[in-house]
This record gives structure tokens, sequence and C-alpha cells, in this order.
């Protein structure tokens, strides 16, 4: 069977430093690999994706970046962090059209 | 515009209420799927249910159920006799083809009370 892993679990930052968030799923080859984000009480917003090693699409410009170093591995980045990039950050893999699964997420507060 | 709009924002209910969801979507696709996800506390999204456009039948899984109607672009779920381990975010997700990622309303959350 299919699992996926996020971690950490929670992490605070002081605002200018770096991050870097790991996603690996197992069980299934070539997946398209999602990293969301979930601000306060709010919806989730798409802000990467992958279909496959290398290949990153971003929803949104921003102060995050993502890289794909292996067929199983998500990674969301940043060099400096802001205050306003504190949130709930989910990784999720599909197959295509299908429904998507997540992991349990990395509350992300910056400070 | 909002591709998935859930415009309830907060449910409060009463142990063994029956409490419907509300979900209206938004595509010029012919072929597309709908989804159901449950956020507990935990935070982790927990997939219930797809269904694709071509398929209107009613889906009942226990207490679960969902109403998925092409000519009003809603895909209602309701929970019968709703528990207190029901009370989540629930977020309703379309998936289109020229997308590759599913588009999310903005949740309900679900508070069922003792």
């Amino acid at each position: 069977s299919q699992t996926i892993h996020q971690w950490p679990a929670t992490l605070v930052q002081p605002v200018g430093s770096p991050l870097s968030l790991e996603c690996t799923v197992e069980g299934t080859s070539n997946p398209n690999l999602y990293w969301y984000r979930q601000a306060a009480g709010r919806g989730l917003q798409l802000l990467f994706y992958s279909v496959g090693i290398g290949q990153i699409s971003s929803e949104v410009p921003q102060n995050l970046s993502a890289s794909r170093p292996q067929d199983r591995q998500f990674i969301l980045s940043s060099k400096k962090l802001l205050l306003s990039d504190s949130g709930f950050y989910l990784c999720a893999w599909s197959r295509d059209r299908e429904e998507a699964f997540f992991g349990q997420g990395t509350r992300l507060t910056v400070v | 515009a909002q591709k998935v709009t859930q415009a309830q924002t907060e449910i409060s209910v009463v142990e063994k209420e029956d409490v419907t969801l509300d979900c209206v979507y938004e595509t010029r696709d012919t072929t597309y799927y709908l989804f159901w996800y449950k956020q507990p506390p935990s935070g982790e999204l927990v997939f219930l249910i797809r269904r694709n456009s071509f398929d209107e039948q009613n889906e009942i899984s226990g207490r679960y159920s969902w109403n998925f109607q092409k000519s009003t672009s809603s895909f209602n779920f309701t929970i019968t006799a709703s528990q207190v381990v029901d009370s989540a975010v629930y977020f309703c997700a379309l998936s289109e083809p020229g997308r590759r990622a599913l588009t999310f309303g903005s949740g309900t959350r679900l508070q069922v009370q003792p």
C-alpha cells in the first residue's frame, strides 16, 4: 500500500532563516506530487506540483521554491522566511485525475 | 470567480442530528471529478469520496451520503445521525482535465455538540 511521510510535524523558525520541508512517498512510482499551504482558518492554496523528477510547476509566485530530486521525494524550501510564510503545509500525491492523498502536515510558525 | 464554493463557513449541530454540507462547483468541461475530504483537528486531510461527472447516482456509505446534481452543479454531503467524531473541516474539490491539481473549496467547519 502507498504511504506518504512528511516532516517535521511542527517547526518554529525566525524571520530570515532558511526552510526545508521534506516529503516522501512509498509504494508507488512516478506519482504527481503537490505542496499546499493552509493559512489559519482558511482553505488550501496550491503552491507547487510536480509530474516527474526535476519538473516543478509553481502556482503562486512567492518566497518559496520546490525541488524533486528523486521520483518519490518532494522538498519545499526557502532561503529567507517571512512572517507571512507561517501556516500549515501539506504534501500530497496522486495519479492523474484521481484523488490526492495527503501527508500529516507541517505547522510552520515564523517568529 | 471561485470554482468550488462552500457557502457554509461553520455549522453547529447537536449529536444525532442530520447535517448537509453544500458544495457548488463551476466548470466548462464535460468530464470532471468531484471529491470530498475531511480534515480532523489533527490536520491531515482524509479522502472520503470521488465522483465522476457521468455518474449522477447518489452514493451512501454508512452514515455518509452524497447527492450529485449536474443540473445545479452541486455535490452535497449529508451526515446522518451525526456524532462528535464527525467534528472536522470538510472540503469539496474539483478536478478538471486542464489542471493537474485539485481545486478546493474554502471548507466548512462542522461542530457536533454532545
